[in-house]
């Protein structure tokens, strides 16, 4: 089955600064890969995604970015504010009738970002 | 619309208990799944659903049951609560289709065993 790395597990900036988290993962089929942004007691959200057939997607101040060949994606956040403070998931899917669309989930960075 | 709701919020059990935690969308989805999240592991999924009357297993279904008689009821039983089932449980739906595969999440449920 497919399986996600995440790093940092923990991560900590100075308000301003860029952030940046990568996950790796095994499954060369895997063709969608959400982010998804959990603040302290409160449900998971997606932030960004993207599909395989797309290098780099961006939103405002947040960013991602795949790299089919190395099996890697990464979350990058410009201009960093405290409210920007949470756990990061990443997880990727094999998004087809086939896998029922089933995400695997990395295990989380935590951002903290400092005033 | 109140998108994905959990029932309970919190909830205690001892050790060899049962319980049944109900999950509940109003959009019409046709997916949903049930994940734990632990400290450290991220979130795992212990079984899903494709569509009414059917279910399947993810990656950690082991203590668990599922049914999902009703296309927006999805529930999650535990038969006989162990110490290892403590954690906090998320219940997600989904329509995957071309636009987007989000899941939405409901609020979760924390379980403490004893």
């Amino acid at each position: 089955g497919e399986n996600v790395e995440q790093h940092p597990s923990t991560l900590s900036v100075q308000e301003g600064d860029s952030a940046v988290i990568k996950c790796t993962y095994s499954d060369s089929a895997s063709n969608y890969f959400p982010w998804y942004k959990q603040e302290l007691g409160k449900r998971p959200q997606l932030i960004i995604d993207i599909r395989s057939n797309v290098g780099e997607k961006k939103d405002q101040r947040i960013a991602v970015t795949l790299n089919k060949t190395a099996k890697h994606f990464s979350l990058h956040i410009t201009e960093t504010q405290p409210e920007d403070s949470a756990v990061y998931f990443c997880a990727a899917s094999t998004s087809n009738r086939g896998s029922n669309y089933k995400l695997t989930f990395g295990k989380g960075t935590l951002l903290t970002v400092n005033p | 619309n109140a998108g994905v709701t959990q029932t309970p919020k919190f909830r205690v059990l001892k050790t060899g208990q049962s319980m049944t935690l109900l999950c509940a969308q109003d959009m019409n989805h046709e997916y949903m799944y049930w994940y734990r999240q632990d400290p450290g592991m991220g979130l795992r999924l212990i079984h899903y659903s494709v569509g009414e009357g059917t279910t399947a297993k993810g990656e950690v279904p082991d203590g668990y049951n599922v049914s999902r008689l009703k296309k927006q009821n999805f529930l999650l039983g535990l038969e006989s609560a162990a110490p290892s089932q403590t954690s906090v449980y998320f219940c997600a739906s989904s329509w995957p289709g071309a636009v987007t595969y989000e899941q939405y999440f409901g609020p979760g449920t924390r379980l403490t065993v004893t």
